[in-house]
């Protein structure tokens, strides 16, 4: 069980496009969301919160028009990458909870994003 | 907020020997505490949690141990066999943050046969 499914899981793409990357929790209904951006040989810093029907909640110095979330529904999250720049350029990880603090989240597979 | 601190940073060991890996946080409401593994370009995947209700939690080669008061936890893992190289991280989280991790900066963990 807990099965996050994350799409997709490569993007290669020139500067100024804008990507979508989606993720899905499976078998449960996630109540909160959580976006990662993670560098070479670093932690997963988290970008943003994200709650079933309403906003997301942006961590300091994540630009909010820069990367946009929708958590439209209790099984679905899609981040997008507006006018993408090779330092955009990265692994990005979503998880899924059902929204406890004591509850764990679930990782999806990750997204590599590769902006030439 | 939350600040969550990792050691060792890298840890070679050899293959049979025990594993280490320390942790600290410094919020005092936090009461959730994950171990995640992650191989290269792969996803966290959890291995173990402890709750702050519970002082040690076991599960085969792996296991956890929490002091709240010192607000320290440790991972310990016996018996290390080369697939458990990898990353480990350790993550802390509060009751008033939705279930916000806080993760610690990863130990790599590198077990030589």
């Amino acid at each position: 069980g807990a099965v996050v499914s994350q799409h997709p899981s490569r993007v290669i793409c020139k500067s100024g496009t804008s990507v979508k990357i989606e993720c899905r929790s499976l078998d449960f209904q996630a109540t909160t969301m959580f976006w990662y951006r993670q560098f070479p040989k670093q932690s997963l810093m988290l970008m943003a919160t994200s709650n079933e029907g309403s906003k997301a909640t942006y961590e300091q110095g994540v630009e909010k028009d820069k990367f946009l979330i929708n958590h439209a529904s209790l099984t679905l999250s899609t981040l997008t990458v507006t006018s993408a720049h090779p330092e955009d350029s990265s692994f990005y990880i979503c998880s899924a909870s059902v929204g406890l603090s004591n509850q764990p989240q679930h990782f999806g597979d990750g997204t590599r994003l590769s902006i030439l | 907020g939350e600040n969550v601190e990792q050691h060792p940073s890298t840890l070679s060991v050899q293959e049979g020997d025990s594993a280490v890996i320390k942790c600290t946080y410094s919020d005092s409401a936090s009461n959730y505490f994950p171990w995640y593994k992650q191989e290269l370009g792969k996803r966290p995947q959890l291995i173990i949690d402890i709750r702050s209700n519970v002082g040690e939690k076991k599960d085969q080669r792996i296991a956890v141990t929490l002091n709240k008061t010192a607000k320290h936890f440790s991972l310990h893992i016996t018996e290390t066999q080369p697939e458990d190289s990898a990353v480990y991280f350790c993550a802390a989280t509060s009751t008033d943050s939705w279930g916000k991790l806080q993760f610690g900066a990863g130990t790599q963990v590198v077990v030589t046969p």
